[in-house]
């Protein structure tokens, strides 16, 4: 168990709908970052908070967006679901000294 | 963001040693990275460089020339579990995030 928690682990929708991701950082860390896994993309970094702040962007779609809250869990909300989109969400969060990231299980996303 | 270049497939023999390679660019760098990954589960850190030379950790050990942009992942008494896929990523983002490669997905057969 890496103590990153991530829900749900399955979702399925239809094309068009917006769902939302929820992560959970480990105890401590401040900085989560969203990857996303196709089959043929292999894990793409979507985008980074730290603290509650935008740190950093990755391959994001504008139909996609995140947030951190003050409780430093995060979500990543999709809209406008295409088939494309059907991949595997990671969420991940780092050491203080950025040498170790730790991956939650994954949300599994399927649209149909 | 920095290409990140390894081996798509590799097959090993259970009790052997086998190497996966790995090239990325050398811009920006700050740290290299690999993860273990089982098919459909969250990657798993195995080990990390940010200076030249071997880092040894159990059976797995890995090696990183800067000058090269060149790593590898060693692994040794190789097990039937260790058929997983090895990711190769550098920290060379902004904010520390990670930049994979596609992932090298290692059989070990019996």
């Amino acid at each position: 168990d890496s103590g990153v928690t991530q829900t749900p682990k399955h979702l399925i929708t239809a094309t068009g709908q917006r769902v939302t991701l929820r992560c959970s950082p480990r105890s401590g860390d401040l900085s989560v970052y969203w990857y996303q896994q196709s089959l043929d993309q292999g894990l793409q970094f979507l985008i980074q908070y730290y603290n509650g702040e935008e740190r950093a962007k990755g391959n994001i779609l504008e139909r996609f967006s995140a947030q951190q809250f003050p409780d430093l869990h995060s979500e990543l909300n999709l809209s406008s679901l295409e088939l494309g989109d059907s991949a595997l969400y990671f969420c991940a969060s780092t050491n203080r000294a950025n040498t170790e990231a730790f991956f939650g299980q994954g949300t599994r996303l399927t649209v149909v | 963001g920095q290409n990140i270049d390894q081996p798509t497939e590799m097959t090993a023999t259970e009790g052997a040693i086998v190497q996966i390679n790995c090239t990325y660019q050398t811009s920006g760098f700050n740290g290299l990275f690999w993860y273990q990954q089982h098919a459909g589960e969250a990657p798993t850190f195995l080990s990390y460089n940010v200076l030249d030379g071997l880092e040894e950790k159990g059976r797995f050990s890995s090696f990183l020339s800067r000058s090269k942009g060149y790593s590898y992942l060693l692994l040794k008494e190789l097990q039937m579990k260790d058929s997983a896929s090895y990711l190769c990523a550098s920290g060379a983002n902004s904010g520390y995030a990670l930049n994979f490669g596609k992932g090298t997905s290692l059989l070990v057969t019996p």
